[in-house]
């Protein structure tokens, strides 16, 4: 089957630390994005990516980095910059908006929920 | 700036009624609109959508209205069943590249 897959679901992070957060579709899709979900909020994008090699900052990309070296795989660097990391962290993909498909919507994967020690 | 709003936290029906999610928006630049479903600890769901050229998009026990003018949407729920509880989120896009942004979504619990 199709879909997206985050790993691990559950991740903890000592202070200091960098982590990294997968995620890989087998979709086909050109774009990628990652959002940030905490308590009582809607979703906030961290960073997104419309192709192979190139992404962009989201609203809320401080502390944060990806890469995109590959169009299955978008995987998300939670930096010791981030100062607040505790969240439910989902990454999505989608057809690339401006295709003959446009304005389709975006696939989530199951999220990884990144705590502190 | 929270451009789209979900002023209901929550929303309370009993199974077999109508369950209506509203969602505003003050972007007037947004000309799709989307509709989520979550489960806890689950990614969003994609529900349905509707394109502002449009004001209403059906789509089995599930239809969204459009008001521009009012830049108001909502999502209508008929009949509502309890596999239904869960959070709805409300979603806008309105430049080329697919961004969405999202309302801080509504917690629907229907009652058998």
């Amino acid at each position: 089957d199709g879909g997206i897959t985050q790993s691990p679901k559950y991740l903890f992070r000592k202070e200091g630390q960098n982590v990294t957060l997968s995620c890989e579709q087998n979709l086909n899709h050109d774009a990628m994005y990652w959002y940030r979900q905490d308590p009582g909020q809607g979703l906030r994008l961290i960073y997104y990516s419309q192709i192979v090699n190139d992404f962009q900052k989201g609203d809320i990309a401080e502390g944060y980095s990806v890469s995109r070296e590959k169009k299955e795989s978008f995987p998300l660097t939670v930096t010791s910059a981030q100062k607040n990391p505790t969240a439910f962290y989902l990454c999505a993909s989608s057809i690339l908006v401006g295709s003959p498909n446009s304005n389709q919507p975006q696939h989530f994967g199951d999220g990884t929920r990144l705590s502190i020690l | 700036d929270q451009q789209v709003k979900q002023n209901s936290p929550s929303l309370s029906v009993q199974e077999g009624r109508i369950s209506i999610l509203n969602c505003d928006y003050t972007n007037s630049m947004f000309d799709y609109f989307l509709w989520y479903k979550k489960y806890p600890a689950e990614g969003p769901t994609f529900l349905i959508s509707i394109s502002s050229i449009k004001d209403k998009n059906e789509d089995g026990r599930f239809t969204v209205f459009l008001n521009k003018s009012a830049k108001h949407l909502s999502l209508h729920i008929v009949p509502s069943q309890p596999g239904d509880s869960a959070v709805y989120f409300c979603a806008a896009a309105g430049t080329s590249y697919g961004k969405l942004t999202f309302g801080q979504g509504t917690i629907l619990t229907v009652h058998p």
